[in-house]
């Protein structure tokens, strides 16, 4: 079964809205990464959060974790039209580097 | 740095083919991933490597898929044969533990 998965699976907004991502998981983590993938690319890491964290920011970004809830979420403030594309957690798994990617949530950001 | 790069960006190949995907990942990370990617099944980490070694290779389809890094420079993902469902696009990325840096990927296609 998925260890992540993000909600909602599309997401639609006015360019200077903020757009805001949730991702769940199932199983205790060590930490939670945040990717975007813009149509036909690869994967960019926005931001990693340790367990022992709870808020991280980075530029426009905002992550929260919460590990009592098993939850994390992804604040993009000031949605611009170049922030289109798909946002997805990881989530490490019981060992390693094991990540395991959600199935992303769609953001489109309309001018 | 360039950054993770791969070869060839796309691939055409007839079923029962052999089909070889290369990577080069960044200097000094001593993690390198092979993902796949599809529309149905999402990202799935079909192989990892620490300091050259496999370390998890629970998600190599089956044994017409196999991975090798016979240096810190250079790893292949070897499908033979190759099946109409083997298309996809595959990414290889790198890192020296936490986050991850994608290639652009090698998108296949098996008909």
């Amino acid at each position: 079964s998925q260890q992540g998965e993000e909600d909602p699976q599309a997401l639609s907004i006015q360019e200077g809205e903020n757009a805001t991502m949730n991702c769940s998981y199932k199983t205790s983590i060590n930490n939670l990464q945040w990717y975007r993938q813009n149509s036909g690319r690869g994967l960019v890491h926005l931001i990693l959060i340790r367990s022992n964290e709870r808020e991280k920011h980075s530029g426009r970004l905002r992550v929260t974790l919460d590990t009592s809830k098993k939850s994390s979420s992804l604040l993009i403030t000031a949605s611009r039209a170049a922030d289109t594309a798909s946002y997805f957690c990881a989530t490490d798994a019981n060992y390693g580097q094991n990540f395991v990617f959600g199935p992303g949530t769609r953001l489109s950001v309309l001018p | 740095d360039a950054g993770v790069i791969q070869s060839p960006r796309h691939e055409v190949t007839e079923m029962g083919q052999e089909v070889t995907l290369r990577c080069k990942p960044i200097s000094g990370h001593d993690y390198l991933f092979w993902y796949r990617q599809t529309m149905m099944r999402g990202l799935e980490l079909l192989i990892y490597f620490n300091n050259n070694v496999p370390i998890d290779d629970s998600g190599m389809p089956e044994d017409r898929f196999s991975a090798k890094m016979p240096n810190a420079s250079f790893s292949t993902l070897k499908i033979q044969p190759s099946e109409p469902r083997d298309s996809a696009v595959y990414f290889c990325a790198s890192s020296s533990g936490g986050a991850q840096y994608f290639g652009p990927g090698t998108r296949l296609l098996v008909l």
